[in-house]
C-alpha cells in the first residue's frame, strides 16, 4: 500500500524549533518530490514548501511566509523527509500534511494524515 | 502570485442534486496545473481532478472539471452522502515555482 506517515508534530513555545518526520511506503520514494502544507484550526489548504527529486535537482522552494525559518530535506535511502522548522511563531499552528506527486501537472496523488504543531506559550 | 477565488462559499444541496463549485484566477492559469481536492473533516484532502478535467484514479464519473483561462468549475453530477465535504481549487504557478489553493467550497446537506 501507498502510504506517507508524518511523525514529530508537538506542542512548541514561540521562538523555538521542531523538526517533523514523512516516511514513505510502497513506492519509490527517491522518484517523486516531496511537498508539506499545512492547514490552521478551521482554515483552508496552504503550501508550505517542496523538494524535487533528485532527478530533477533536489532542490527545494518555500512559500514566503515560510522561508528563511523552514528547511525541507529528504534522505531516499530511507524513504524519509523532514521539515525542519526553526524560530516557530503563533500563527505556524496547524496540522502539517506532507505529500508527494510525480509531475505537478498530475496533482498531489497520496497525502499523508497529518501531524499537529501547536505553537504556544 | 494568483490568487483564486472559490464560490460559493457554502452550497446546500439534497443527494441527488448536480453540484456547481467555481474557481476564478486573478490571472490565467494553465489548464495543465489546475487541480481539484476533496476534504472530509479529520482527514487529508484527496486529489480529485488534475489538468483541470482528468479524473485521478478511483475517482467516480460523476466528478468533472472543466474550463480555462481564469474560470473552472467541478461539477457532481448526483450528488451521493458521502460527497458532502469541502472542495479546493489549487494551481502550480512557476514564475516563482509555488502552489495555491482557493479558499474553498463547503457542500452540505439541506
Amino acid at each position: 500500500e501507498v502510504q506517507l506517515v508524518e511523525s514529530g508534530g508537538d506542542l512548541v513555545q514561540p521562538g523555538r524549533s521542531l523538526r517533523l518526520s514523512c516516511t514513505a511506503s510502497g513506492f519509490t520514494f527517491g522518484d517523486y518530490t516531496m511537498s508539506w502544507f499545512r492547514q490552521a484550526p478551521g482554515k483552508g489548504l496552504e503550501w508550505v514548501g517542496f523538494i524535487r527529486s533528485k532527478a530533477y535537482g533536489g532542490t527545494t522552494e518555500y512559500a514566503a511566509s515560510v522561508r528563511g525559518r523552514f528547511t525541507i530535506s529528504r534522505d531516499d535511502s530511507k524513504g524519509i523527509g523532514y521539515l525542519q522548522m526553526n524560530s516557530l511563531k503563533t500563527e505556524d499552528t496547524a496540522v502539517y500534511f506532507c505529500s508527494r506527486w510525480l509531475r505537478v501537472a498530475y496533482g498531489v496523488d497520496v497525502w499523508g494524515q497529518g501531524t499537529t504543531v501547536t505553537v504556544s506559550s | 502570485e494568483i490568487v483564486l477565488t472559490q464560490s460559493p462559499g457554502t452550497l446546500s444541496l439534497s443527494p441527488g442534486e448536480r453540484a456547481t463549485l467555481s474557481c476564478r484566477a486573478s490571472q490565467s492559469v494553465s489548464i495543465s496545473y489546475l487541480a481539484w481536492y476533496q476534504q472530509k473533516p479529520g482527514q487529508a484532502p484527496r486529489l480529485l481532478i488534475y489538468g483541470a478535467s482528468s479524473r485521478a484514479s478511483d475517482i467516480p464519473d460523476r466528478f468533472s472539471g472543466s474550463g480555462s483561462g481564469t474560470d473552472f468549475t467541478l461539477t457532481i453530477s448526483r450528488l451521493e452522502p458521502e460527497d458532502f465535504a469541502v472542495y479546493y481549487c489549487q494551481q502550480y504557478g512557476s514564475s516563482p515555482p509555488a502552489l495555491t489553493f482557493g479558499g474553498g467550497t463547503k457542500v452540505e446537506i439541506k
